[in-house]
């Protein structure tokens, strides 16, 4: 089967620092994406690793060790307008089909 | 900055009736997806679309759905006979430079 584990639910405060983790088991693998969802609104890409390491865009970086099946989507310096739905993918095959995680609710609280 | 774009926004329709729902994806790019959002649940992949033919779909693509791309810009998504459980968001994305650019969604209530 294919499945994408992350914590339903984080909660972190204004200005700090938030870690999501992902493990993954899937029968194919192209690279992690993570992507951010507001309200039920359209998955806004964040970040797509397909080597091992950390990439950084600005306050988000992603990290990937495909030995372990894991990455990890870091938030810095927090802002009340990342509180989110963060979701991990795995693209599953070259066509690109991303297979996506349950999500995790992020509240950033003042 | 381009962008994939759907229309409706919203549609609400009857159990048992067809619906299309569309989409433009980026202009430059060569493969398209469809995937549908249950609210409260995950985004789950519905098909994939290259070179004018299904290139993979899921368990949940049955003979219910189909995908068109007509012209050279609009990419369809067409369910024949709407069932209740057919109620979600439906977004359509497209792939450029290993990113897959989402569309709005299309917000499907079947009543």
């Amino acid at each position: 089967g294919q499945s994408l584990e992350q914590p339903s639910e984080v909660t972190a405060v204004e200005g700090a620092i938030v870690q999501i983790n992902c493990t993954y088991q899937t029968s194919g693998f192209y690279g992690l994406s993570w992507y951010q969802q507001h309200d039920g609104g359209a998955p806004t890409f964040l970040s797509y690793n397909g080597l091992d390491g950390l990439e950084e865009t600005g306050r988000f970086s992603s990290f990937l060790s495909r030995s372990d099946s894991y990455g990890y989507l870091l938030l810095q310096e927090l802002q009340m307008k990342d509180s989110a739905s963060y979701f991990c993918a795995v693209r599953g095959n070259q066509g690109g089909k991303l297979i996506f995680g349950q999500g995790t609710e992020l509240s950033v609280k003042p | 900055e381009p962008e994939v774009t759907q229309t409706p926004s919203h549609q609400v329709t009857q159990m048992g009736q067809e619906v299309i729902l569309r989409c433009v994806p980026i202009s430059n790019h060569l493969y398209f997806y469809w995937y549908r959002q249950i609210l409260g649940q995950k985004v789950e992949f519905l098909v994939s679309f290259y070179n004018n033919e299904i290139s993979e779909k899921s368990e949940i693509f049955d003979d219910q759905f189909s995908v068109e791309r007509p012209d050279g810009s609009n990419f369809t998504l067409k369910i024949r006979s709407t069932k209740l459980e057919d109620s979600a968001m439906y977004f359509c994305a497209s792939v450029g430079n290993n990113e897959q650019f989402f569309g709005p969604g299309t917000r499907l209530t079947v009543l």
